[in-house]
């Protein structure tokens, strides 16, 4: 079965700080995507990226999908306290009938 | 619309007690999904469900049960809680299946089995 690994599992960092997040696939990646959870709280989309090499911004935030596409990083530039959440990638199974999740990365922003 | 909606958001059960956790959502999607994230850990599908009348067990089926009579409504539902069923649930939906659609997420509902 497909698995989703993250790194790091948890990250502080100071205000304005940039940072990357990376969820590693065990197997070939069929879209993959990108929620954050406030602590808490439900999951909030973020991005889908489904080729191999494609990039995606939303306001500070830009995911890669990798040209092999076994690998994805979501990069926040100038990071906020409002960035602080528990972000999660998800990728179809290879039957396309359900979410697989990584274990997520806890982000705190520091002031 | 209001999306995915969930309820309870919380609830506290006995060991051996039923209940039902109820999902609806209102933007006529085909597929419907349950999940349940315990703590530390990533989230796991327990049942799905790709029209009304149609379910299927996802990874972590186990003392669960759920029906689809209508697309909006998609329950959850637990026969003799254990304490092992700790955990926050939460139910999705999409238009289709595969790489092209994205899933919705309900706000959760917290269940401590004590």
């Amino acid at each position: 079965s497909q698995e989703l690994e993250q790194s790091p599992q948890s990250l502080i960092v100071q205000e304005g700080k940039n940072l990357t997040i990376n969820c590693t696939s065990s197997k070939t990646l069929y879209g993959l995507y990108w929620y954050k959870q406030k602590y808490g709280e439900g999951l909030i989309f973020l991005m889908m990226l489904q080729k191999g090499g494609e990039e995606k911004s939303h306001e500070k935030i830009t995911a890669k999908l990798d040209e092999k596409k076994q690998q994805s990083s979501l990069h926040i530039t100038a990071s906020q306290p409002s960035h602080a959440g528990i972000y999660l990638c998800g990728a179809m199974n290879t039957g396309f009938q359900k979410l697989v999740f990584g274990t997520g990365t806890r982000l705190l922003v520091s002031p | 619309n209001a999306g995915v909606t969930q309820t309870p958001k919380f609830r506290i059960l006995k060991i051996g007690q039923s209940m039902t956790l109820q999902c609806t959502q209102d933007m006529n999607h085909n597929y419907m999904y349950w999940y349940r994230q315990d703590p530390g850990m990533g989230l796991k599908l327990i049942y799905y469900s790709v029209g009304a009348g149609i379910t299927d067990k996802g990874e972590v089926p186990n003392g669960y049960n759920v029906s689809r009579s209508t697309t909006e409504d998609f329950p959850l539902r637990l026969e003799l809680a254990a304490p092992s069923q700790t955990s926050v649930y939460f139910c999705a939906s999409s238009l289709a299946g595969g790489p092209d659609y994205e899933q919705f997420f309900g706000p959760g509902t917290r269940l401590t089995v004590l």
